[in-house]
């Protein structure tokens, strides 16, 4: 039972332009939703969350937009650039449940130049 | 300030032996999760410890798997009689508090042979 989706396994973009994962989640009871960032052999790095309260949350290159209704959460790069390659995963938990997180199964990005 | 330290990064164990993975937290953390990411998956939560308590384990495989947050030292993730569906990388995360972000490690990867 995969309560956190990511439907793209792999992503191309050149440099300069956007790019956009998407990831759907099930649990109703998520209300805290997070982007990591995974480069091979490290640990994954915290990029930026977001609250059920909120519809969208920015960090300079970096947007996350939320849509509660259609249990789906989008981060959005831009412009994009050739150190952005990395696999990003999409993570969520009930905000009780602090750093119990929920996974999906990550996007790998390239951004060529 | 280093950063959440795990150790060892690669581990070979041949099958019916036992594992002892080590995570050192962040200083002043006093919260660690395990997650397991197996080949070509989304990271997994296991356990979540604080000081010398398990505060939920939901994640963890009924036999084989323990863990520890001692007072003293570093946690470790303890896997008896390994099998080959063990191999997978094991990931370490602390946070100050339950609710605060949490800091990833590097990871140790096991292979069973």
């Amino acid at each position: 039972d995969q309560q956190v989706k990511q439907n793209s396994p792999s992503l191309s973009v050149q440099e300069g332009r956007i790019s956009i994962l998407n990831c759907d989640y099930t649990n109703s009871m998520f209300d805290y939703f997070l982007w990591y960032k995974k480069y091979p052999a490290e640990g994954p790095t915290f990029l930026i969350s977001i609250s059920s309260i909120k519809d969208k949350n920015e960090d300079g290159r970096f947007t996350v937009f939320l849509n509660k209704s259609a249990k789906h959460l989008s981060l959005h790069i831009v412009p994009s650039q050739p150190g952005d390659s990395a696999v990003y995963f999409c993570a969520a938990s009930p905000k009780a449940a602090g750093n119990k997180l929920t996974f999906g199964g990550g996007t790998r990005v390239l951004v060529k130049p | 300030n280093a950063g959440v330290m795990q150790n060892p990064r690669h581990l070979v164990r041949r099958r019916g032996q036992e594992a002892r993975l080590r995570c050192s937290p962040m200083k002043g953390h006093s919260h660690v999760y395990w997650y397991r990411q197996l080949p070509e998956e989304g990271l997994k939560f296991m356990v979540y410890l604080q000081k010398e308590n398990i505060i939920d384990e939901s994640g963890m495989p009924k036999e084989r798997f323990s863990a520890e947050f001692p007072k003293e030292g570093p946690s470790i993730l303890r896997i008896q009689q390994v099998v080959r569906g063990d191999s997978a990388a094991y990931f370490c995360a602390s946070s100050t508090t339950g609710d605060t972000e949490a800091f990833f490690g590097q990871g140790t990867r096991l292979t069973v042979v």
